[in-house]
């Protein structure tokens, strides 16, 4: 589960450099992804989606990697800057209204 | 400027005490939902709505209940019966009730029971 919280994974990286988040997903019939940026005393916000028929898109400064064979998803953010300081979550769904949130990982950019 | 509006921003009451919490959207979305976020954890879901008038259970529907009269509102009350309700609810809604819509969250309510 996710939520901007006490005991979260952290990832530090200096400014500039590249980010790489990491996130195991549980179910193997699901077929949509998606991350979330999270900034403090915030609702989360879209980042990027990927469908399970692709195993690579790319957004302005982000990528997203999928890979099904290991149930793996992950998200490369390019020439981190501060602001991309945040708790970054994936999130699953299986079809319906059903989505899974994963627990998060919190992104720190040193300056 | 569209978007999903939730008040108030804090919100303290008093244990024993049923309180509800605002959710408006203007994105013309059928589907709006309810979670609950706590430290530590990832969002679980209280209720949801595909449309007016119906609304479903999800994974922590119990000591809450919503009403959805309007498209645009999904108001959530935490009743007393919720064991323990300090928590970050956030409201979020899609676009239809098909797959591969992400959902638009709003600021959250930060709900503190003395």
């Amino acid at each position: 589960g996710e939520s901007v919280g006490l005991h979260l994974p952290t990832l530090s990286v200096q400014e500039g450099d590249n980010s790489i988040i990491n996130c195991a997903y549980s179910n193997s019939a699901s077929d949509y992804f998606i991350w979330y940026k999270q900034e403090s005393g915030k609702g989360p916000q879209f980042i990027i989606d990927i469908r399970s028929n692709m195993d690579k898109r790319q957004g302005q400064r982000v990528t997203v990697l999928l890979n099904k064979t290991v149930k793996h998803l992950s998200l490369q953010i390019a020439a981190t800057q501060p602001g991309d300081s945040a708790v970054y979550f994936c999130a699953e769904n299986t079809g319906g209204f059903k989505t899974i949130f994963g627990a998060g990982t919190r992104l720190f950019v040193k300056a | 400027d569209g978007g999903i509006t939730q008040s108030p921003k804090y919100l303290f009451r008093k244990e024993g005490q049923n309180v509800t919490l605002s959710c408006e959207q203007n994105l013309n979305h059928d589907a709006m939902y309810w979670y609950r976020q706590d430290p530590g954890q990832g969002l679980r879901l209280i209720y949801y709505s595909q449309i007016v008038n119906d609304f479903q259970k999800g994974d922590i529907a119990e000591g809450y209940s919503v009403s959805r009269e309007k498209k645009e509102s999904f108001p959530l009350t935490v009743t007393s019966a919720q064991k323990n309700p300090t928590a970050f609810y956030l409201c979020a809604s899609s676009r239809d009730r098909g797959n591969y819509n992400e959902q638009f969250f709003g600021p959250g309510t930060r709900l503190t029971v003395l």
